[in-house]
């Protein structure tokens, strides 16, 4: 079946620009993650969604950053007045449930260059 | 809190092996390991619960020590399709299901 998948694959912009990330969950999965993977860094986690709850945003950097998710469906992450330090890639990952100890299944990420 | 993962790097010839190893301050519900070639999404390899579990599958394998809080990959009789960077990620479990991730072990292995 399809995977999580996530666009643009790439994108540049100039500093100070808005930035909309998509990304696609496995359908049928109610969890839905954000990550942020800096240049030899680990993933580090931004933002989570399960079913109806509200999110989880306690790893967004700063008030740039929001994410929306539509039902059980699409996420679009979004950063605002975008900063070089923003560069990175992008992951989202989805699961089933939502639960600890459960298999999350990443998109390819989208590679964010701040110019 | 970030686990840490040793090494940092390794080179290995094919058919060599290797332990990459995760160990956290936190106590630890599950451990997650991935795999990610360059410019490719992490692969899941496996997830360990407390319990002291052992895993693996193919010449792939892993512990995971609850009362150390470390979990340990085994790579055995490596293949050039080995070669990437692994990540291990750790919850504390209950509504804590937010991973944290290591920085990752680069692994090369070459013919």
């Amino acid at each position: 079946g399809a995977g999580v998948s996530q666009s643009p694959s790439n994108k540049v912009t100039e500093k100070g620009k808005d930035v909309e990330l998509r990304c696609d969950p496995i359908s049928g999965h109610t969890a839905l993650y954000w990550y942020r993977q800096r240049l030899g860094q680990g993933l580090e986690f931004l933002i989570y969604f399960q079913g109806n709850s509200a999110p989880d945003k306690s790893g967004l950097p700063s008030d740039r950053f929001s994410a929306e998710r539509t039902g059980e469906s699409v996420s679009t992450l979004t950063i605002q007045r975008t900063q070089q330090e923003d560069s990175a890639v992008y992951l989202c990952a989805s699961s089933l449930v939502g639960l600890a100890g459960e298999k999350q299944y990443f998109g390819p990420g989208t590679r964010l260059t701040v110019t | 809190q970030q686990p840490v993962q040793s090494p940092q790097a390794v080179i290995l010839r094919e058919g060599e092996d290797a332990v990459i190893n995760c160990s956290s301050s936190k106590a630890l519900y599950s451990v997650h390991w991935y795999r990610q070639k360059h410019g490719e999404a992490p692969i899941f390899l496996m997830i360990l619960l407390k319990g002291g579990e052992q895993k693996g599958h193919d010449k792939i394998s892993a512990s995971f020590n609850e009362k150390k809080q470390q979990s340990s990959l085994y790579l055995t009789a490596s293949q050039l399709s080995y070669s990437g960077t692994y990540f291990c990620g750790t919850d504390s479990g209950g509504s804590n299901y937010k991973l944290t991730f290591g920085k990752g072990t680069l692994l090369t292995v070459n013919p």
